[in-house]
């Protein structure tokens, strides 16, 4: 069964590094784009970025540029997202998704999500 | 840069009726990258409709997708108490790399 595992629930102070985790199983986890989705508190999705752990070649969303670094460990089929200074409005609801294959690239499997809590 | 306005914003209705769901695109989109997800609270999204007519695995089939250009379409034919969430269209754009979200239609009981 393809799955992608999410680490668990944070709560930090503004300032503060965070990174959280997504583990790929169930397929070959170096096949396929994982992109990032926040959800902040009653809204909608952001697409962030996405990321092809093969070689770690990573794209991110203009609105998401510079705020968050998306990395990835292929030997351990995980994926990264990590904030240097976290602020109040980075408390959100993340997600990744394994991206399909051509012609659709669908967000086809996600994983459970992390809640992020920034407060002071 | 794409957007997607999703409408209407809330709709309410009864298990049993079809619902009627609108994605509008302010360019045009190809067909092949536009998708729908499904969201019910507490959950993550699941894919529902990809292509805009293809459902995904373990879809029923009261789920369909319609559309092209920049008017797409989910239509549930008679709804189950269990489809009343927040659904929401997303496109693929290739160059530059990067997915685009409707702002949500949450479908709620009447």
């Amino acid at each position: 069964e393809v799955q992608l595992v999410q680490s668990g629930a944070e709560v930090k102070k503004p300032g503060e590094s965070l990174k959280i985790s997504c583990k790929g199983s169930g397929y070959k986890f170096i096949n396929y784009w994982i992109a990032w989705v926040r959800q902040m508190p009653g809204k909608g999705l952001e697409w962030m970025g996405i990321i092809y752990p093969g070689d770690s070649d990573a794209t991110y969303s203009p609105s998401f540029q510079g705020q968050v670094t998306i990395s990835a460990d292929k030997s351990i089929s995980t994926a990264y997202l990590q904030w240097s200074s976290l602020k109040a409005s980075d408390t959100a609801m993340y997600y990744c998704a394994r991206r399909g294959d051509s012609p659709y690239y669908v967000l086809e499997v996600w994983g459970q999500g992390t809640t992020v809590t920034v407060s002071s | 840069e794409i957007v997607l306005t999703q409408s209407p914003g809330t709709l309410s209705l009864s298990p049993g009726e079809r619902a009627t769901l609108s994605c509008r695109a302010s360019q045009t989109v190809s067909s092949s990258f536009l998708a729908w997800y499904q969201q019910k609270p507490g959950q993550a999204p699941r894919l529902l409709i990809y292509g805009a007519s293809s459902r995904a695995t373990g879809i029923p089939d009261r789920f369909s997708g319609s559309g092209s250009g920049t008017d797409f379409t989910l239509t549930i034919s008679r709804l189950e108490p269990e489809d009343f969430a927040v659904y929401y269209c997303q496109q693929y754009g290739s160059s530059p790399l990067r997915y685009t979200f409707g702002q949500g239609t949450k479908l709620e009981i009447k």
